[in-house]
């Protein structure tokens, strides 16, 4: 089945600095990338995502990016706040209504 | 985006007794709904694919017998852990489907 790796588990940045969060992934079938941010006790919410028809996607100061050919696939976060210091998932489907498999996650602290 | 709920959303029981869960679209009917363990600073580990008017299929390792699911209706699904143990202490976490999951609040269980 597919298997998702994330990394870093943990990233610390300077306020207004860049973020990049990194994910790999197995099942050459999966076609569907989302990315979630989870607060602590929360419910993960939806920032982006990405279909493997697309390289490339970009909302706001969010941005994802999709190699096909190596089966991975990145969060980019650009002028952080302290409000975007939460825990990130990357997930991989065969669809968006298919199961989703989650990467491992990663904390991230944006310091003022 | 569409809205998910659960309830409870924190329970706190005895060794050996049995703890319903339920999840609701609010506003959407849901054909397929999942639930995932989330274990503390861990990720979202995916326990079974719940579909209406069928048997929920279970992901590997993952007791059928002791995590009861039933999707009654195109709005709800329930997860009852049966004779609950401490390491089913968990946060469990539902999502629907409409064009993309979205995520319950989640239930905090706590079993002594």
């Amino acid at each position: 089945g597919e298997n998702v790796e994330q990394h870093p588990s943990t990233l610390s940045v300077q306020e207004g600095d860049s973020a990049v969060i990194k994910c790999t992934y197995s099942d050459s079938a999966s076609n569907y990338f989302p990315w979630y941010k989870q607060e602590l006790g929360k419910r993960p919410q939806l920032i982006i995502d990405i279909r493997s028809n697309v390289g490339e996607k970009k909302d706001q100061r969010i941005a994802v990016t999709l190699n096909k050919t190596a089966k991975h696939f990145s969060l980019h976060i650009t002028e952080t706040q302290p409000e975007d210091s939460a825990v990130y998932f990357c997930a991989a489907s065969k669809g968006n209504t298919d199961k989703l498999i989650f990467g491992t996650g990663t904390r991230l602290q944006v310091f003022p | 985006g569409a809205v998910v709920s659960q309830h409870p959303s924190r329970v706190i029981c005895k060794s050996g007794t049995s703890v319903k869960i339920e999840c609701r679209s609010l506003d959407f009917q849901a054909t397929t709904m999942f639930w995932y363990r989330q274990f503390p600073k861990q990720s979202l580990m995916l326990m079974a694919t719940s579909n209406e008017g069928s048997k929920a299929t279970y992901e590997q390792g993952v007791e059928k017998d002791k995590f009861l699911i039933n999707h009654a209706s195109l709005t709800l699904s329930t997860l009852t852990v049966t004779s609950a143990h401490p390491e089913d202490s968990s946060f469990y976490i539902c999502s629907a489907q409409e064009n993309e999951q979205f995520f319950g609040p989640g239930t905090r269980l706590t079993v002594l």
